[in-house]
């Protein structure tokens, strides 16, 4: 059974940095489009940014608000999924899921337990 | 970009159908829908417009009618009290509805 763990969250002044890990198990890592979608407390879903497998080019994609701050990348030789943020705001406080896509439309249809990140001074 | 829509709250009694829809300014691609209970992370309950992931109750169903993506639970129970969040893409741009609480009363 697919399994993601994150971690690396915590608590980071305005401007810091941090960089998230997401160690996924009982699938083929390396074959997966990766997803690092966010909720701030009480409110919605935001997707953050993704990652196609090297075989399909390893594209980045990202989200409008996280754009030139935040980076994503994979390695496949330890199963891992990153999300290095720099130049944090308080508007970056969020759970960070990682999530796979099942068809390559978006859809994800396996989520870690997210890890909690709080910006603020 | 574009943005969706959903009703924040909705209500349904338990054996009845309970419909979420989801209004886009336009037409994106291939919608997707979530279910979120507190302190769970989401699970994919509808994916490609109308396609049902395995393990998922046959109760769950999407349809699609112009902008409007909707998700109908039929014969509801008490364990579909939930969020739920719709989501399409377009142009690589990923959008979420605001999400609809549904109350199982």
């Amino acid at each position: 059974e697919a399994q993601m763990v994150e971690s690396g969250g915590g608590l980071v002044k305005p401007g810091g940095s941090l960089r998230l890990s997401c160690a996924a198990s009982g699938f083929t890592f390396s074959n997966a489009w990766m997803n690092w979608v966010r909720q701030a407390p009480g409110k919605g879903l935001e997707w953050v940014a993704r990652v196609k497998s090297k075989y399909n080019g390893g594209t980045t994609y990202y989200a409008a608000p996280v754009e030139g701050r935040f980076t994503i990348s994979r390695d496949d030789s330890k199963d891992t999924l990153y999300l290095q943020m720099n130049g944090l705001k308080t508007e970056d406080t969020a759970v960070y899921y990682c999530a796979t896509e099942k068809s390559g439309n978006f859809d994800f249809n396996y989520w870690g337990q997210g890890t909690l990140v709080i910006v603020s001074s | 970009s574009f943005e969706l829509s959903q009703p924040p709250s909705g209500s349904v009694s338990p054996g009845q159908t309970a419909s979420i829809t989801c209004s886009g300014d336009k037409l994106g691609n291939s919608y997707a829908w979530y279910q979120q209970k507190p302190g769970q992370s989401p699970v994919l309950v509808i994916y490609q417009n109308t396609n049902r992931p395995s393990g998922i109750p046959e109760r769950f169903s999407g349809s699609i009618s112009g902008n409007t993506a909707t998700l109908t639970i039929s014969g509801t129970q008490a364990m579909d009290e939930a969020d739920y969040f719709c989501q399409a893409w377009d142009s690589s741009t990923v959008v979420f509805g605001g999400g609809t609480k549904l109350s199982v009363l």
